[in-house]
């Protein structure tokens, strides 16, 4: 059984950095194919892919918040962490981790985290 | 960076037929996933590569991709369907990333 669960702040200042860490139970984020993806949603509006893992340590950014995101994995621990820079209220939203896995060149996103609302305010 | 179109709401008859289209360049050529999202709840994947189920997903739902619209269906459509659904795609081009598009209300009349 798979599951994934995002932990945070749930407040954050403007300007500064926000940490997000999924842990995860149920498979193992060495095997072939296995990946872990970031997906945001700001209240009322879409989802926004922000960035995936892979099982060897490639990553994947969003290219139009590639300069603000880093994204990592202890495969020990089952835990992937995202860390965002410069943090401004349009950042505020729900922010969710998956489990992601590749086929045919594609990924898709099977299993969710139940998400964490993080707000940006002064 | 690739472009996902969705129509912002659909709506139908319970008992009826629902298609969702989900509009890109070439989207033929990729592979589409649709995730459906309650209210309040996190997004859950009813249809990937086009036209698989995950296992527990109804055969009411199905899906398609053909040239530029790729299509998810939902047949006998019940009160419960009410969801936003979003379409999402693998972008293979120079930014490798994950795209998804703006989503479709699907209201159950």
């Amino acid at each position: 059984q798979i599951t994934l669960k995002e932990s945070g702040p749930t407040l954050v200042k403007p300007t500064q950095t926000l940490t997000l860490t999924c842990t995860f139970s149920g498979f193992s984020l060495s095997t072939n194919g296995v990946g872990v993806g970031w997906i945001r949603q700001p209240p009322g509006k879409a989802l926004e892919w922000l960035a995936l893992i892979y099982w060897d340590d490639d990553k994947r950014y969003s290219p139009s918040l590639k300069s603000r995101l880093t994204i990592t994995k202890d495969t020990s621990k089952n835990q992937v962490v995202l860390i965002m820079t410069n943090m401004d209220p349009v950042d505020t939203a729900t922010y969710y981790c998956a489990h992601g896995f590749l086929f045919s060149s594609s990924w898709s996103l099977d299993y969710w985290g139940q998400g964490t609302l993080v707000t940006v305010s002064s | 960076s690739y472009v996902l179109t969705q129509p912002p709401s659909v709506s139908v008859a319970p008992g009826t037929t629902a298609r969702i289209t989900c509009g890109g360049n070439n989207i033929g050529s990729k592979n589409v996933h649709w995730y459906q999202q309650r209210p309040g709840q996190a997004p859950v994947l009813v249809i990937y590569y086009d036209s698989d189920r995950p296992s527990g997903i109804p055969e009411r739902f199905s899906g398609s991709n053909s040239g530029n619209t790729a299509t998810l269906t939902i047949s006998r459509v019940e009160a419960g369907d009410e969801a936003d659904y979003y379409c999402q795609v693998w972008d293979s081009s120079s930014d490798h990333a994950g795209v998804f598009g703006g989503g479709t209300k699907l209201t159950v009349l």
